[in-house]
């Protein structure tokens, strides 16, 4: 089945330890991405790929990082979680050339107490 | 850099009936594409229907159509024959295409539609 995997589904963690939310598709995508939804604001993309060793910021960067060694696998890592951090992340990923519709992974609900 | 508006945080219809759920967009690319997502309870992000902004026809997925004004920058999706299931936020999104790739998606804030039995 074509999909987008994340792990873990949820988390609860403390403030400064650091942790990595995976994200792995099966469609020979391109393009991946990883956006955060925090009520009243909508979908805020974080970071994207375009392609393997590819990366850049979306629009609300600060505090992640991520890295794309394989074209399947595109994890998010928070170096030093904040509070601020908490909020439901999802994975997506896409056919680069003309924009398909993303296909996103089931959310990751963070919680950084 | 590219905004999608959504004005109406909620709306309420009666099952069966027809709703139309607003979304405006700047940009001043000419090559775009525009989506609507339903997100429901299970916060899955579903794609629910596509527009290319060159194609001047609307695009129609079963009980769900689109009004795109190209010039009013303007994307409303209507639903018929509203259905239970049909409750969700339902968000808007914008994606350029800038030669060689694609842009990321610009997401509007959500409408939360709720259906009356």
């Amino acid at each position: 089945e074509a999909q987008v995997t994340q792990n873990p589904r949820y988390l609860i963690t403390v403030t400064g330890k650091k942790l990595t939310v995976t994200c792995s598709q099966n469609m020979n995508h391109e393009y991946m991405s990883w956006y955060r939804q925090d009520p009243g604001l909508g979908l805020r993309q974080i970071y994207y790929s375009m392609n393997v060793e590819v990366t850049d910021k979306g629009d609300v960067p600060e505090g992640y990082k991520v890295s794309r060694k394989e074209k399947r696998n595109f994890p998010l890592i928070l170096e030093s979680p904040s509070p601020n951090q908490t909020s439901l992340y999802f994975c997506a990923s896409s056919l680069s050339g003309r924009p398909y519709g993303y296909t996103f992974g089931s959310g990751t609900r963070l919680t950084v107490v | 850099a590219q905004t999608v508006t959504q004005s109406q945080p909620e709306m309420s219809v009666q099952e069966a009936e027809t709703v139309t759920l607003s979304c405006t967009y700047d940009t001043s690319e000419s090559d775009y594409y525009l989506f609507w997502y339903k997100q429901p309870p299970s916060r899955q992000m579903i794609l629910v229907i596509r527009q290319e902004a060159y194609k001047q026809q609307n695009a129609t997925e079963n009980r769900f159509s689109v009004n795109f004004q190209k010039a009013a920058k303007s994307f409303s999706l209507k639903i018929s024959d509203s259905q239970l299931g049909d409750a969700a936020m339902y968000f808007c999104a914008y994606r350029g295409y800038s030669g060689g790739g694609a842009d990321g998606l610009t997401f509007g804030k959500g409408t939360h539609l709720i259906i009356q039995p």
